[in-house]
């Protein structure tokens, strides 16, 4: 059971680049979720996903867009890179269903993405 | 809109010792609820503890237990008998109980703990 899976793990991206997140999860999650880490800053939700076929910005999500492709996946895109969306970003999945049983969030291993 | 304040960006203890990281909330909700996250250097997101808000008695999770004030909206953490795998970065997150379609976290800056031999 993988869980929730990030691809790729590392990125170096020139400024003006474009550049897609991929994430996947195995758990039949309702729900997913994409945040970006900086360091001081804790985890900022940048967009989520309720369910299949919706999206919603969350605290930060300029320059930013999603694709809830399907109810596993759900990818983000920089259309434009900019040195300031360097940051390591995680993608995580919640059951909307049955609640949460340990953990009200599954993350992935996070994706470290560096813009010059 | 909910805030989440951890006023240690960083605190050392020494091993077999005893830590406590703070945490305070802002919220005009009365039912949520309060989690600790560890990160360790790996970046995984390792739940270690949590606590519903209509619940008096403190969580506890072997060497990890809160200290849980909701009158204060404070979310200590303190780690018991610290060992050198407890050196990581700890979140404190906070998500509204709406029994809705999603479980929105939000999270603190973070305190980084460092266990020294």
């Amino acid at each position: 059971n993988a869980g929730v899976t990030q691809t790729p793990k590392f990125q170096v991206l020139k400024t003006g680049q474009s550049m897609t997140l991929q994430c996947a999860q195995d758990m039949n999650h309702n729900s997913m979720y994409w945040y970006r880490q900086d360091p001081g800053m804790g985890l900022r939700l940048i967009y989520y996903s309720a369910s299949e076929g919706t999206t919603d910005k969350g605290e930060v999500p300029n320059g930013y867009n999603v694709s809830r492709l399907n109810k596993r996946e759900f990818s983000l895109r920089l259309e434009s890179a900019a040195p300031s969306q360097t940051s390591v970003y995680f993608c995580a999945s919640s059951d909307r269903i049955r609640g949460f049983s340990n953990q009200p969030q599954h993350f992935g291993d996070g994706t470290r993405l560096s813009i010059l | 809109a909910q805030t989440v304040t951890q006023s240690q960006p960083e605190m050392s203890v020494q091993e077999a010792e005893t830590v406590t990281l703070s945490c305070t909330y802002d919220t005009s909700e009365n039912n949520y609820y309060l989690f600790w996250y560890k990160q360790p250097p790996s970046r995984q997101m390792i739940l270690v503890i949590r606590q519903e808000a209509y619940k008096q008695q403190n969580a506890t999770e072997n060497r990890f237990s809160v200290n849980f004030q909701k009158a204060a909206k404070s979310f200590s953490l303190k780690i018991s008998d610290s060992q050198l795998g407890d050196t990581a970065m700890y979140f404190c997150a906070f998500m509204i109980n709406s029994g809705g379609s999603n479980y929105k976290l939000t999270f603190g800056k973070g305190t980084l703990l460092t266990v020294n031999p």
